[in-house]
């Protein structure tokens, strides 16, 4: 089945520096891909999307392209800053047998050090 | 303001006891789906909701209920809880046919001892 696979963290950067996080995926069709957001103790936003190859999504000064040929979606930021800190996931969703299920992966917790 | 609440959002039980979980959305949407979360699973998918009246288990169904008697409302139902049922519960919805992004409510912390 489908799936998606996200890099273990936590992650701790500085403030300011650059941060990748690593989002590879394995679907059938052609999904659409997401990143969700959870900030302590509050719900899950969604960050950014992208729905076809080459795509990119991009909010808040976090980006990720949508490569099908590397069925790879990662999230990159120039900049962050503590207000960052929180837990990523990476999500694919598409139509199946009538349920628009979305897979996630386990999450990345990104801690910014000040 | 749109949005998909839930209540309660914090619930300590017992095991065996009944209880639901509610969730209403005020966009119309036609698709709703229940997930839970756990640390270092991500999220599941429990049942989910293309209308009314038309409801179908997820990867995570076993001990739970839900129903869809209006378009707004997807409560989720613990007839039994135990303790492995222990974990933090979203509601989403969506409208069917769109991009794929699901509204999330900001989600139900379940103890059950």
């Amino acid at each position: 089945g489908d799936s998606v696979t996200q890099m273990e963290g936590p992650v701790t950067l500085s403030e300011e520096a650059f941060l990748t996080i690593n989002c590879t995926y394995t679907a059938t069709g052609y999904p659409s891909l997401f990143w969700y957001v959870q900030y302590p103790g509050e719900g899950l936003q969604l960050l950014l999307k992208a729905t076809k190859a080459d795509d990119k999504g991009s909010n808040k000064g976090f980006e990720a392209t949508y490569r099908k040929e590397t069925t790879s979606f990662h999230l990159e930021k120039g900049s962050v800053q503590v207000s960052d800190s929180a837990v990523y996931f990476c999500a694919l969703s598409g139509l199946t047998d009538s349920n628009y299920q979305l897979i996630w992966g386990a999450g990345t917790k990104l801690i910014i050090k000040p | 303001e749109a949005q998909v609440t839930q209540n309660p959002r914090y619930l300590i039980t017992v095991t065996g006891k009944k209880l639901t979980v509610t969730c209403s959305q005020n966009m119309n949407h036609e698709y709703m789906s229940w997930y839970r979360q756990d640390p270092g699973l991500g999220l599941r998918q429990i049942y989910y909701s293309m209308n009314v009246e038309v409801t179908d288990k997820g990867d995570v169904p076993e001990g739970y209920k839900v129903s869809r008697k209006e378009k707004r409302n997807f409560p989720l139902i613990l007839e039994s809880p135990s303790p492995n049922q222990t974990s933090l519960y979203f509601c989403a919805s969506m409208v069917a046919q769109s991009s794929y992004e699901q509204y999330f409510g900001p989600g139900t912390r379940l103890t059950v001892t």
